[in-house]
């Protein structure tokens, strides 16, 4: 199975923030990979599709990236409801795979 | 706009069969997206279970596999899952999502159904 690694596991940060979310990938994935927020006592929620691609409703502040089999999120100018956990899931092969998530606090 | 509710048991025996149902809404099951499983046991990460395509193709992840069953019922517009000989390490949030195929992406999501496994 392909393991997703996700860095760092938590951060602290400061509301105006430029906040950096790193997934590696043990094996070529190509693009199929998408990014989602958790907030505590909800779903998922979809972010970005396709390793770049900005889902239909979400914030331009959030955006993704691919270097190889790095992956990257990234929240520019962080806002208050972006306080919550994040995860990449990648699509490219069975079984789909789960990062294990950063969660952003407060600092 | 798609909708996607679990519904089943919240608590289960170990050794039984866990249970669950997603009913679709404002969407039909059969028009040609993927049908998916996903838990999160609590204060944990997210785990892929399994998925089902139209027509009844089905995917599981190895590590479930021996004990899962994904079915769909299109006539009701739903899908269910079956997880056997179930133990608390199968306490978990489970979800149920619409995946798109060939886009990287799950877009719709079940608000999550706790399920314990206890005597």
């Amino acid at each position: 199975a392909i393991q997703l690694t996700q860095s760092p596991s938590s951060l602290s940060a400061s509301v105006g923030d430029r906040v950096t979310i790193t997934c590696r990938a043990s094996q070529v994935i190509y693009n199929a990979l998408a990014w989602y927020q958790q907030r505590p006592g909800k779903p998922p929620n979809l972010l970005i599709y396709d390793a770049s691609s900005l889902e239909s409703g979400v914030p331009s502040r959030f955006s993704g990236s691919r270097s190889g089999t790095d992956f990257t999120l990234t929240i520019s100018n962080l806002q208050s409801e972006d306080f919550a956990t994040y995860y990449c899931q990648q699509f490219n092969s069975y079984p789909l795979t789960f990062g294990g998530g950063t969660k952003v606090e407060i600092k | 706009q798609v909708q996607l509710q679990e519904s089943g048991p919240g608590l289960v025996k170990p050794s039984e069969t866990l249970s669950l149902t997603c009913a679709v809404s404002g969407y039909s099951i059969s028009s040609g997206y993927y049908w998916d499983w996903i838990r999160q046991p609590p204060g944990k990460g997210l785990e892929w279970i399994g998925s089902i395509f139209q027509g009844g193709n089905t995917h599981y992840n190895p590590s479930l596999e021996s004990r899962v069953t994904i079915s769909v019922d299109a006539s009701k517009n739903l899908f269910s899952l079956n997880v056997a000989s179930v133990t608390a390490a199968d306490t978990a949030v489970y979800y149920c999502a619409r995946r798109i195929p060939v886009v990287a992406a799950c877009d719709f999501w079940g608000q999550g159904t706790l399920v314990t496994v206890s005597s």
